[in-house]
């Protein structure tokens, strides 16, 4: 069975820090793996997404994650926090051939100024 | 850029009553979503469309749950009888492929059961 798990249920950083949100997945097969974001109040909308090629993937707002196999592993990061950051985070996956997107219990992140 | 609609935005209504929540996906795509989000959980797929017919509504409490998609377009969600259990945020999402493609989300309906 397919799972994703988050660690840490909140993470705080000053602005213009690192961000550093991580999501560990289990799959039987290899996964699509996604980041969305969630604003108050609002739907989820996509950050990038990693489906086969490189491993580094680039997304929306100065985002990025690395997919590594060895460690089962899709983390996102941003070089420098920004205010307008501040939102809940989930990672998904989708499993090849499947259907049905799986998504993590989420990373709140809280940016202070 | 198309947007998912749904309505309403928030809903309160007492235990035993019937709700009823509306989505309205961008135009052309074929897959259609319903998510059950609890406050500080992630998502929980309740039932998919592909077109007008159910993919995987494994994990929809058929019981009080039901969904339609009758012309493969827009959607409704109704729940009969509403539970205090039920109080959640009520997310639509579409695709135009399904697979990989990614979830457009439209922006929730907000229920409180009392």
């Amino acid at each position: 069975a397919q799972s994703v798990t988050q660690l840490g249920s909140h993470v705080s950083v000053s602005e213009g820090a690192l961000v550093l949100l991580r999501c560990n997945y289990s799959s039987s097969v290899p996964p699509y793996l996604f980041w969305y974001v969630q604003y108050p109040n609002q739907g989820l909308q996509l950050l990038l997404k990693y489906t086969t090629g490189a491993t580094l993937v680039k997304g929306i707002n100065g985002f990025e994650a690395e997919f590594k196999k060895s460690e089962t592993s899709f983390h996102l990061t941003k070089p420098s926090a920004h205010m307008s950051d501040a939102a809940e985070y989930f990672c998904a996956l989708v499993s090849t051939g499947g259907f049905k997107t799986i998504f993590g219990a989420g990373t709140r992140l809280f940016v202070k100024a | 850029e198309a947007e998912v609609a749904q309505s309403p935005r928030y809903k309160i209504t007492e235990k035993s009553q019937a709700v009823a929540f509306w989505c309205d996906p961008i135009s052309g795509h074929a897959t259609l979503y319903w998510y059950r989000q609890i406050l500080g959980q992630g998502p929980e797929l309740l039932v998919q469309f592909q077109d007008e017919s159910v993919v995987d509504d494994s994990q929809l409490p058929k019981d009080r749950f039901s969904a339609e998609r009758l012309k493969g377009v827009d959607s409704t969600l109704k729940i009969q009888p509403a539970e205090l259990g039920d109080s959640a945020m009520y997310l639509c999402a579409s695709s135009f492929q399904g697979e990989n493609e990614k979830l457009f989300f439209g922006s929730g309906t907000q229920l409180s059961v009392l």
